[in-house]
């Protein structure tokens, strides 16, 4: 079955220091993985996606994510952080089903808290 | 170009009630998605809808169902309202189905809360 997994509830990192937000997923065939942000009373922001290619992928507000085979991660990164950056953040694996569907399938999310 | 757009915002109701949501997606979007998130975890899938017909199911009991219209637009219904019902219901969007790494564009939600 396909899941991913986000091993960190919270975040916290200091305004202009880089910040990594964990992710390491298990699928069966060729992962395709995506990055969404949540603030608070919104819904979810796409942020970046990985089908295939580099691995490194880079996607909107200065964020890229690194996909890692090997160790089965897709980490997001961004060199520089900012306040605003603070947020709920969602790793997700895209599943297509047999019927020619296909939905997310999220990991628990990850606090990210950028302090001044 | 607008969004997706969900209505409403916030909804009260108390158990055994009966509850629409509705969904607009964005212009050109025929894939309508309804997930459910309970509060402190990730989006669980519900349904997904193509071109007015039911394509996919989640683990969800039959108390949930919806529909797509001639519009794309699309309505989640959830009857006989229990407490654990209570979360915020996202619609997603996208523009086809059956491909892999198609990103889906969700709106910002529809509260319940039971009471």
């Amino acid at each position: 079955a396909q899941s991913v997994a986000q091993p960190e509830d919270q975040v916290n990192v200091a305004e202009g220091n880089p910040l990594t937000v964990k992710c390491t997923y298990s699928v069966s065939g060729n992962p395709y993985l995506f990055w969404y942000v949540q603030y608070p009373n919104r819904g979810l922001q796409f942020l970046l996606k990985y089908i295939t290619g580099d691995n490194l992928v880079k996607g909107s507000y200065g964020f890229e994510a690194e996909f890692n085979k090997s160790q089965t991660s897709f980490h997001l990164k961004k060199p520089s952080a900012l306040v605003s950056d603070s947020a709920l953040y969602f790793c997700a694996v895209s599943h297509l089903f047999s019927g020619g569907y296909n939905k997310l399938i999220f990991g628990a999310g990850t606090r990210l808290a950028v302090h001044p | 170009d607008a969004g997706v757009t969900q209505s409403p915002t916030h909804l009260i109701k108390t158990r055994g009630q009966q509850v629409t949501l509705r969904c607009s997606p964005i212009s050109g979007h025929k894939s309508v998605s309804w997930y459910q998130q309970v509060l402190g975890q990730g989006p669980q899938f519900i349904f997904q809808y193509y071109e007015k017909e039911e394509r996919g199911r989640g683990n969800f009991p039959d108390r949930f169902s919806a529909r797509q219209f001639p519009n794309y637009s699309s309505e989640l219904n959830v009857n006989a309202l229990l407490l654990g019902d209570s979360a915020l219901y996202l619609c997603a969007s996208s523009n086809q189905i059956g491909r892999e790494g198609q990103p889906q564009h969700f709106g910002d939600g529809t509260r319940l809360s039971i009471l």
